[in-house]
């Protein structure tokens, strides 16, 4: 079983609607989320951390379920710009910084 | 511009031959790290690096070598290159202290023939 799990999708939705990913991760010593996004042949970049308490980035919002050990990204009122690769991405305990990627899912947004 | 580089960003290599992969970040960040990323399976660690004269295997390292002499150098080696090793490779860093998000390199496009 990987460690991070997510749909790898494809996800197609019309500009305007709203959309949530789910990502699951086994390792219950997990101390961090993130999630990533990755454009087309491009490295991948720094979307947003996921809190306990959730939090929002403006259309995005990312929520974390402990007991469950699953990550959510919501994002609301989808842009052409928005379409690309979103990866869950987790830090088990421990200062070493090494990070555990899901294969990430990929959204289109159609116009 | 402040960051991590890498270099080449394109390579063809035969089966057999040897090269070197180059990252140089200019943030002083602790650590850094190599994945590789191939379709349908995300990006893998092959090694890390928590400060020079530090490293260690992550989840592929077979056919790898690292190296990390100063705190803005990470090369990665491939010994003797596969078919297998065809992938792209990314080079991160991140601060230990502050902790927030890895920085990127473009990454490297390898072709093994």
């Amino acid at each position: 079983r990987k460690e991070v799990e997510q749909d790898p999708g494809p996800f197609n939705v019309p500009e305007g609607a709203t959309v949530a990913f789910n990502c699951t991760y086994s390792n219950s010593a997990s101390q961090s989320f993130f999630w990533y996004r990755q454009d087309c042949r491009k490295e991948p970049k720094l979307l947003m951390s996921v809190y306990s308490s959730g939090n929002e980035d403006g259309r995005f919002t990312a929520q974390l379920n402990r007991a469950s050990q699953y990550i959510s990204l919501l994002i609301r009122d989808s842009k052409l710009s928005d379409s690309a690769t979103y990866l869950c991405v987790v830090k088990v305990l421990g200062n070493t910084g090494k990070l555990i990627f899901g294969q990430g899912t990929t959204l289109q947004v159609k116009p | 511009n402040a960051g991590v580089t890498q270099t080449p960003k394109f390579q063809v290599l035969k089966t057999g031959q040897s090269m070197t992969l180059q990252c140089a970040q200019d943030m002083n960040h602790e650590y850094m790290s190599w994945y590789r990323q191939d379709p349908g399976m995300g990006l893998r660690l092959i090694h890390y690096s928590v400060g020079a004269g530090i490293t260690d295997q992550g989840e592929v390292p077979n056919g790898y070598n690292v190296s990390r002499s100063t705190t803005e150098d990470f090369p990665l080696r491939l010994l003797s290159a596969a078919p297998s090793q065809t992938s792209v490779y990314f080079c991160a860093s991140i601060s230990l202290q502050r902790g927030y998000g890895y920085t990127f390199g473009s990454g490297t496009r390898l072709t093994v023939v």
